[in-house]
């Protein structure tokens, strides 16, 4: 279909490994969001960007995590060393343009669990 | 498919009654705000939204107030249906270089047939 596209949707790793979540936005999206939800609560932003560019990372909460969107299209979310607090649902989302009166277009999320 | 919300605040109404849901924001400087529908295993999805130069905005079946004195948004539902089962989540959007969305922490509604 033509929604956002998020891959793997269930990822299993042990503790200390590194993950890669892929999202894949509606064609032509200029914004991009990368959302944290642990069960039984609201999404919580990590990550901004506007075409290629990070506008806001304020949201990642160490430097074990790290976004990109090279291209300005498919964004990529790498957490190293993986630790069971970052067992969450990854949410991704876009949105047409820029400006800030518009809604987000969710993925269906990338559920991780680390062991 | 996972279930989202165990442990939210819960509304529990019966099918056909009215639903109202209340949501607190916190930044004064939002300025565009809108009510997502999330269900079991899915990303959350639009319902209706509202710009801060407004204090009301219907939709089908779903009317969004909003009352920027005490920073407070409603979420009303005519004639709820059991399809309406789900999370529901306030957000607030403000700029920052950009724009970002804030969600509140969310209301799970169960429709009892």
């Amino acid at each position: 279909g033509a929604g956002v596209s998020q891959s793997p949707r269930y990822k299993v790793a042990k503790r200390g490994q590194d993950v890669a979540l892929r999202c894949d936005p509606i064609s032509g999206h200029v914004s991009l969001f990368w959302y944290q939800q642990a069960l039984g609560q609201g999404p919580e932003f990590l990550t901004y960007f506007q075409n290629e560019a990070q506008l806001d990372k304020s949201g990642l909460p160490s430097d074990r995590f790290f976004a990109e969107r090279p291209e300005g299209s498919v964004s990529t979310l790498k957490i190293q060393r993986t630790q069971q607090e970052d067992s969450a649902v990854y949410l991704c989302a876009s949105s047409p343009t820029g400006v800030n009166t518009g809604e987000l277009f969710f993925g269906e999320g990338s559920r991780l669990t680390v062991l | 498919g996972e279930s989202v919300g165990l442990h939210l605040p819960t509304l529990s109404v019966q099918e056909g009654d009215n639903s109202i849901i209340n949501c607190a924001y916190s930044n004064s400087a939002s300025d565009y705000f809108i009510w997502y529908k999330q269900e079991s295993g899915k990303g959350p999805q639009f319902i209706i939204d509202i710009r801060s130069n407004m204090d009301k905005r219907q939709g089908q079946r779903v009317t969004v107030l909003l009352n920027k004195t005490v920073k407070h948004l409603s979420l009303q539902i005519a004639a709820t249906q059991p399809g309406d089962s789900a999370v529901y989540f306030c957000a607030e959007n403000y700029r920052t270089g950009g724009f970002k969305t804030i969600f509140g922490a969310g209301t799970r509604l169960f429709v009892k047939a």
